[in-house]
């Protein structure tokens, strides 16, 4: 089993659609929850931090729930732009950290 | 505050050559990797630092090499360039003991083509 693995995907969408991303992570001592986007041919970046208590960011909701070692990300009314691959990232602490494989996402007109 | 930077951003190789990658971070960061991603596929860390002069290997190190002399810089080093090695390649850093979070910042990347 994967230490961290994501919804295969891709995901299609029109634009103004609301789409989930879910993520599961096999070590319950994990510390440290985030977001990435990495566009084509781009590095990964930093898209939000996941707390327990879950957090918003504009159009982007993360949550995490650490009993069923489970994290979401939730974008509403997609944007073109938001196309990109989402990837889900443990920290299990210290230098530690795990990515998951990705999310592809296609936002289309 | 530059980030985390990268040089060179692309190079060619021919089999059998040698080449270093140069990684830079200005965030004081204690952390740095090395990672390599293939098309269509995920990142795979190479070698990690977690301190000056320490270097650890990662899921695939064979056939690279590593150096961390200082805080700021983490060098990759390829002694003798094989095809399989044409991949791009990511550097990160993270962990400030100041703001003790553990997120990664990367760089913009290096392409190598090995032919």
């Amino acid at each position: 089993r994967k230490e961290v693995e994501q919804d295969p995907g891709p995901f299609n969408v029109p634009e103004g659609a609301t789409v989930a991303f879910n993520c599961t992570y096999s070590n319950s001592a994990s510390q440290s929850f985030f977001w990435y986007r990495q566009d084509c041919r781009k590095e990964p970046k930093l898209l939000m931090s996941v707390y327990s208590s879950g957090n918003e960011d504009g159009r982007f909701t993360a949550q995490l729930n650490r009993a069923s070692q489970y994290i979401s990300l939730l974008i509403r009314d997609s944007k073109l732009s938001d196309s990109a691959t989402y990837l889900c990232v443990v920290n299990t602490g210290g230098f530690k950290t795990i990515f998951g494989a990705g999310t592809r996402l296609f936002v289309k007109a | 505050n530059a980030g985390v930077t990268q040089t060179p951003k692309f190079r060619v190789l021919k089999t059998g050559q040698s080449m270093t990658l140069l990684c830079a971070q200005d965030m004081n960061h204690e952390y740095m990797y090395w990672y390599r991603q293939d098309p269509g596929m995920g990142l795979r860390l190479i070698h990690y630092s977690v301190g000056e002069g320490t270097t650890a290997k990662g899921e695939v190190p064979d056939g690279y090499n590593v150096s961390r002399l200082k805080k700021q810089n983490f060098l990759l080093g390829l002694e003798s360039a094989a095809p399989s090695q044409t991949s791009v390649y990511f550097c990160a850093s993270s962990y400030s003991r100041l703001r003790e979070s553990y997120e990664q910042y990367f760089g913009p990347g290096t392409r190598l083509t090995v032919t």
